[in-house]
């Protein structure tokens, strides 16, 4: 069964700070790999969007690598700020489905 | 620039009710998608639409229907709401169905009593 997890579950840091969420998928055949940000009671956001033959996509203060050999993701958040407390959530696409595996999200906090 | 609208934001219904939830997006994206988002779970795909004429079912269609009514709207229809369709649904559209971002609606709030 296709499967994407993602830790920590939650996570509180200091504005200023980065920090690095982690996601692993067991998702095959592999088609792409996404990051969305999702604020409390609004739909996700596309942070970025990762194929195979990707290992970093950047997006601002936010940064993805992938490694498809080991089935790993992170996503880099670089000097925290407020506005960055969201829900991470990644989201692993198979090849010839449309149908995608998203994990349960990772719970950030930032506190100023 | 809306983006994808969704009508209602919020709606309570008495189970065995029907009901239709409304998505628009102005972005003139060929594919469209219903989801649904519960406590401690990650978004599930109810059905979608990879282009105008077409509709597929995702990974948990059972008990709901679609209608893609034109290029812009893609409907989801509850026939006989039930309590575990209790969630928050969200509409979402892409200008393809593999590599490209999907744009997400704010979500409807759906309780059924």
């Amino acid at each position: 069964k296709n499967q994407v997890e993602q830790s920590p579950q939650s996570l509180i840091i200091l504005e200023g700070k980065n920090c690095t969420l982690q996601c692993n998928y067991t998702v095959s055949p592999f088609s792409n790999l996404r990051w969305y940000k999702q604020d409390t009671g609004r739909g996700p956001v596309s942070l970025t969007i990762m194929t195979f033959s990707e290992n970093t996509k950047s997006n601002g203060r936010y940064t993805a690598t992938l490694d498809a050999d080991t089935k790993q993701s992170s996503l880099h958040i670089t000097a925290s700020q407020l506005s960055d407390s969201a829900s991470y959530i990644c989201v692993v696409l198979t090849g010839g489905s449309y149908i995608p595996t998203f994990g349960r999200g990772t719970s950030l906090i930032v506190h100023p | 620039n809306a983006g994808v609208t969704q009508t209602p934001k919020f709606q309570v219904l008495k189970t065995g009710q029907s009901m239709t939830l409304q998505c628009a997006q102005d972005m003139n994206h060929n594919s469209m998608y219903w989801y649904r988002q519960d406590p401690g779970m990650g978004l599930r795909l109810i059905y979608y639409s990879a282009s105008e004429g077409t509709t597929d079912k995702g990974e948990v269609p059972n008990g709901y229907n679609v209608s893609r009514l034109n290029k812009r709207e893609f409907s989801l229809r509850l026939e006989s709401a039930a309590p575990s369709q209790t969630s928050v649904y969200f509409c979402a559209s892409s200008g393809g169905i593999v590599n490209q971002p999907q744009h997400f609606g704010d979500g409807t709030r759906l309780s059924i009593l």
